[in-house]
């Protein structure tokens, strides 16, 4: 069936690093991707998403890589400060609908001071 | 700006006992959802609603009703609390392919 999965459910990164949080999905008609972060007694919060017809698109400090070939998409961070310890959950879209918006199960990001 | 406002912030339930969860949205969008989020599941999809008026059932939609009279109110209720549904629900709201705004959560407890 459809699903989305990450990698690494765990990722530890010295403080200034990068980090790359990966992210394979399944279904090939997805045509939009999406990474939140969720932090600790909070909600998801959106930072960037990527339609099926670009493989890279930036933001501030992150970057979203789409490869179709291999139905895979990845999120960088760059010189990865204490705030980005969360969680980050990747979410492919089928359509437009509510219903088609499919979860992983999320991969906790935390910082080596 | 609210976003997405979610009451109660956490509750303890008695099993049996009917509960309805708020949520309410100022960015007048048109898609509205429930989640819930158990550890090392991510987030379910329990209801959804394309605009007002309409529902739909999302994966694990048993136990749980909602209704959308309006386009800014969407609550989640629970005709008799079971403790399998303790957990931490979340609302949101999208409008189009775009990405979802997240209320803060109810951390539900049913004993």
């Amino acid at each position: 069936g459809e699903s989305v999965g990450l990698h690494l459910p765990t990722l530890s990164v010295q403080e200034g690093d990068n980090s790359i949080i990966n992210c394979a999905y399944s279904n090939s008609a997805s045509d939009y991707f999406i990474w939140y972060k969720q932090e600790s007694g909070k909600g998801p919060q959106f930072i960037i998403d990527i339609r099926s017809n670009m493989d890279k698109r930036q933001g501030q400090r992150v970057t979203v890589l789409l490869n179709k070939t291999v139905k895979h998409l990845s999120l960088q961070i760059a010189a990865t400060q204490p705030g980005d310890s969360a969680v980050y959950f990747c979410a492919e879209c089928l359509g437009s609908s509510a219903s088609k918006i499919i979860f992983g199960s999320g991969t906790r990001l935390s910082i080596r001071p | 700006i609210a976003g997405i406002t979610q009451a109660p912030t956490s509750q303890i339930l008695a099993a049996g006992r009917r509960m309805t969860l708020r949520c309410t949205q100022d960015m007048r969008h048109n898609a509205m959802y429930w989640y819930r989020q158990d550890l090392g599941l991510g987030l379910r999809l329990i209801h959804y609603s394309n605009t007002a008026g309409t529902t739909g059932k999302g994966e694990v939609p048993d136990g749980y009703s909602v209704s959308r009279a309006n386009t800014d109110d969407f609550p989640l209720t629970l005709a008799s609390a079971v403790p399998s549904q303790t957990s931490v629900y979340f609302c949101a709201s999208s409008e189009g392919q775009r990405e979802a705004f997240f209320g803060q959560g109810t951390r539900l407890t049913v004993v």
